[in-house]
């Protein structure tokens, strides 16, 4: 079973351009989580979606990121215009439906690192 | 939001143990998380201890939870160098358990 992937493994873009990662979650995984870790911090929670709704977006830093989740599969994470600040890992994972059955199992990808210029 | 503390470091010579440890903010979290990360690799689950236990063995692997103190420690025995990895501590949200709160991670270099 292929686990979660992400694209690109690396991206390095000038401030103010625009960059779309993707992550591809384990086929029949409902969840899928966006993460971020910046400078070698904590890692921190982004948004969540359950199929293609957003169940929880409280980690979203502001306006410039925009996270789409088309048909309940793949997702994609747009930052524009990017910041100095923006720099760092961005990990996906996923999750079947607990349906009832915890503890909850996160599958993570390998990231993504996106340094900003 | 909540706060989960980690040393950023500890180095080990191959045979010891390792104790990794993790100060966490939020008494009500229901699950408490270890996470292992390999160079170039996403974050693999190594176990998880419910909140209600002390302690949780597995094979090398032992959890220590202190929920007066709010301190979970991972206790790698017999250490050896595919050991070597940044390990995260996590917790779940009281509010939503599908959100996790992870640490800064501790890089443990096992020497052999």
């Amino acid at each position: 079973e292929a686990g979660v992937t992400q694209f690109p493994s690396h991206s390095v873009i000038e401030k103010g351009q625009t960059v779309t990662l993707r992550c591809d979650p384990i086929s029949g995984h409902d969840n899928l989580y966006w993460y971020r870790r910046v400078m070698g911090k904590e890692i921190k929670f982004l948004l969540h979606f359950v199929k293609e709704s957003k169940q929880d977006e409280s980690g979203m830093p502001n306006n410039r990121f925009l996270a789409e989740r088309t048909g309940g599969t793949y997702s994609t994470l747009k930052v524009q215009p990017a910041e100095l600040e923006d720099s760092g890992v961005y990990f996906c994972a996923s999750s079947p439906l607990p349906a009832g059955r915890w503890p909850e199992t996160q599958y993570f990808g390998p990231g993504t690192r996106l340094l900003v210029l | 939001g909540e706060d989960v503390e980690q040393s950023l470091f500890l180095s080990v010579r191959e045979g010891d143990s390792s104790v990794i440890n993790c100060t966490y903010t939020d008494s009500s979290s229901t699950y408490l998380y270890w996470y292992k990360q390999e160079p170039g690799a996403g974050l693999q689950l190594l176990t998880y201890i419910f909140s209600n236990m002390d302690m949780k063995q597995d094979q090398r692997l032992t959890v220590l939870l202190n929920k007066k103190d709010k301190h979970l420690s991972l206790r790698i025995a017999d250490t050896q160098t595919g050991d070597s990895a940044i390990y995260f501590c996590a917790e779940s949200s009281p509010d939503n358990f599908n959100k996790f709160y992870f640490g800064s991670g501790t890089k443990l270099n096992v020497k052999p």
